[in-house]
């Protein structure tokens, strides 16, 4: 079974920092990766695709990377602003299996 | 441009009541998945449908259950409520692909009571 852990569970941070969320997944057979942003009593809106040949995604202020060996995914965010506030979410798609795989999220708090 | 919607967005059931989210996506995805998010615990699978006809379990299945008879909907079913499925529901579509990313509802919120 595929695990899927997001470290840390909550962050705290100045406006302004640049900060790193980590994902990690057990099984590297993956079809792709994928990381969602949730706002509190919303639903989960799609960030960034990760393809499983792919290295590395960018949108904006948002860099994804993917290395599948060692089972790691990380979101770097820049210039974290407090509108950036939300819990953030990694969530695989493995091989042979039609299903999405989540970690718990990170809940991040960019402070004015 | 709607997307994922689900049906209804808020309820409250009593125990042993029974009642059926609605998930309807207009993208014409094959795949559609039910999924429940408890403080936590994340996103744990409930079941999900891989085309119009189709059904299978996923990590969490008892007491649910699902249909879809219609490529753009994928119901979701309680038989007898218990408070354990106080939780909010989350419906998800996607297309096959190494390109293809899942997009969400917005959420149903279910007290049982």
């Amino acid at each position: 079974k595929q695990e899927v852990t997001q470290i840390p569970a909550a962050l705290s941070v100045p406006e302004g920092e640049n900060l790193v969320l980590n994902c990690s997944f057990t099984d590297s057979a993956i079809y792709n990766l994928q990381w969602f942003r949730q706002d509190p009593g919303k639903g989960l809106t799609s960030l960034l695709l990760i393809q499983s040949s792919q290295r590395e995604q960018t949108s904006g202020r948002l860099n994804a990377s993917l290395d599948k060996s060692s089972g790691r995914s990380t979101l770097y965010i820049a210039a974290s602003q407090p509108g950036d506030s939300a819990t953030y979410l990694c969530a695989v798609r493995l091989y042979n299996f039609n299903k999405f795989y989540f970690g718990s999220g990170t809940k991040l708090n960019v402070k004015p | 441009n709607a997307g994922v919607t689900q049906t209804p967005k808020f309820r409250v059931l009593k125990t042993g009541q029974s009642m059926t989210l609605l998930c309807a996506q207009d993208m014409n995805h094959e795949y559609m998945y039910w999924y429940r998010q408890d403080p936590g615990m994340g996103l744990r699978l409930i079941h999900y449908s891989v085309g119009e006809g189709t059904t299978a379990k996923g990590e969490v299945p008892d007491g649910y259950n699902v249909s879809r008879l219609k490529k753009q909907n994928f119901l979701l079913g309680l038989e007898s409520a218990a408070p354990s499925q106080t939780s909010v529901y989350f419906c998800a579509s996607s297309q096959t692909g190494f390109d293809t990313e899942a997009f969400f509802g917005q959420g149903t919120r279910l007290t049982v009571v």
